[in-house]
């Protein structure tokens, strides 16, 4: 038990489009989700915390009104990079905690995004 | 704020030898610590964690950590490696009431046959 699932794994994107990115608990339900950006040879770094039916609270220096959360059920987040910009190519990670859960963390696979 | 530093970014060792992935935390206040897997294209999966009580954690496959709080460590052990053990070991700390994750940049170990 404890799945999580995220789509795309890969995505290509041209620069000034938007891209979702989807994480799902496929057999619990996670009233807290988290997205995590991780460059190349350095360490998961915490983007949001999703909690569902409220506002996603956004780390220091993260810019909101780019990467856009939407926390809609207890299976279903969103993350939606808005106006891509090359810099923004990353391999992006979701966590699912349970709704009971203590401390433990599901993890997604992973997205890799490239924008061109 | 907390930190956590793993000084190994690639480990390669002997099947069969014992093998310890060191990991070193900053932090205040008192602290919850964590060590994940991540195997080739697979999540992130939890190894094992440390939150109270014994400070000699056992995962089921063989790993032990040790919280060690004078040096403020939790590193990673196993007395004998399979094949299989080839992957990325992420080590995380958590502060007391707080469920944020802050990682190491992750220790890759690598089993030579």
């Amino acid at each position: 038990g404890a799945v999580v699932s995220q789509h795309p794994s890969r995505v290509i994107c041209k620069s000034g489009t938007s891209v979702k990115i989807e994480c799902r608990s496929l057999d619990f339900q996670a009233t807290t989700m988290f997205w995590y950006r991780q460059f190349p040879k350095q360490s998961l770094m915490l983007m949001a915390t999703s909690n569902e039916g409220s506002k996603a609270t956004y780390e220091q220096g993260v810019e909101k009104d780019k990467f856009l959360i939407n926390h809609a059920s207890l299976t279903l987040s969103t993350l939606t990079v808005t106006s891509a910009h090359p810099e923004d190519s990353s391999f992006y990670i979701c966590s699912a905690r349970r709704s009971s859960g203590m401390y433990e963390q599901y993890f997604g696979p992973g997205t890799r995004l490239t924008v061109t | 704020a907390q930190s956590v530093t793993q000084l190994d970014s690639q480990v390669p060792v002997f099947e069969e030898a014992p093998v310890e992935l060191r990991c070193n935390y900053s932090s205040s206040v008192s602290v919850y610590l964590f060590w994940y897997v991540q195997y080739p294209n697979q999540g992130l999966q939890l190894l094992l964690k440390y939150l109270s009580g014994s400070t000699l954690v056992k995962s089921i496959n063989g790993f032990e950590a040790e919280f060690n709080k004078s040096q403020t460590s939790f590193h990673l052990r196993k007395p004998s490696v399979h094949i299989s053990d080839t992957a990325e070991y992420f080590c995380a700390v958590s502060l007391f009431g707080n469920e944020k994750l802050t990682f190491g940049t992750g220790t890759r170990l690598t089993i030579i046959p």
